[in-house]
């Protein structure tokens, strides 16, 4: 299994600044992802990470609000840009390794971010 | 992306089984069936999964309908920290609908 931590793990931030979350996993990956949570919804897909390579993002989600970084197996950033209260949400980390048997996707502990 | 349909909550009384049904009639024959929960205040973790058998774990089991359209978690004896939303995903990274929100009683 992979091990992930996530920094900050909260952050109250004002509108229009910008906030870089940082996911850091304990063995090398192949696919790593960005979600986000907001308050009583169910989890949505940001974007997936690619290593050397522009983010794949999802429908609604944009690179110049959510910049991504993947310099290594091992280590991505999400940059949540200028800010509003509508950014308030838990952003969660989560990784693949398709070299393994499993199918299974791991979650980091997510931080959780309020704008004011 | 094949979408699934899952009731929105459940009750369960503790140490007896729970069945958790999910619908996926436009599900394609490479799809897999992946089961995650999220516990209050953690991040999602991962259940179980299949293709087409019935699979076992420690966690779980997997019941999928031999035509493949449903699928039904199976907790065998739920106790009070199975309380948690569950999510029934047929996608690859996972795409999360709203899941069936399980309590239990004591």
């Amino acid at each position: 299994s992979a091990v992930i931590s996530q920094k900050p793990s909260r952050d109250i931030c004002q509108r229009g600044t910008s906030l870089t979350i940082q996911c850091q996993v304990d063995s090398q990956v192949t696919m790593m992802f960005w979600y986000r949570q907001q308050p009583g919804q169910s989890l949505t897909l940001i974007a997936t990470a690619n290593q050397g390579s522009e983010a794949t993002y999802e429908s609604g989600f944009v690179i110049d609000k959510f910049p991504i970084s993947r310099p290594n197996l091992t280590f991505s950033t999400l940059t949540v840009s200028n800010m509003s209260p509508e950014d308030s949400s838990i952003y969660l980390c989560s990784v693949e390794d398709l070299r393994g048997p499993s199918y299974e996707q791991y979650f980091g502990p997510g931080t959780r971010l309020t704008v004011t | 992306d094949a979408k699934t349909t899952q009731p929105n909550s459940m009750e369960s009384n503790e140490e007896e089984p729970v069945h958790l049904p999910c619908n996926h009639s436009t599900i394609s024959g490479t799809d897999y069936i992946h089961w995650y929960r999220q516990l209050p205040s953690q991040g999602p973790e991962y259940v179980i999964h299949g293709l087409t058998s019935n699979v076992n774990n420690r966690m779980a089991s997997l019941a999928i309908a031999e035509d493949r359209k449903s699928s039904t978690l199976i907790l065998h004896r739920a106790t009070l920290r199975d309380a948690a939303v569950y999510y029934c995903i047929l996608s690859s990274p996972l795409v999360f609908g709203k899941g069936t929100r399980l309590s239990v009683i004591a």
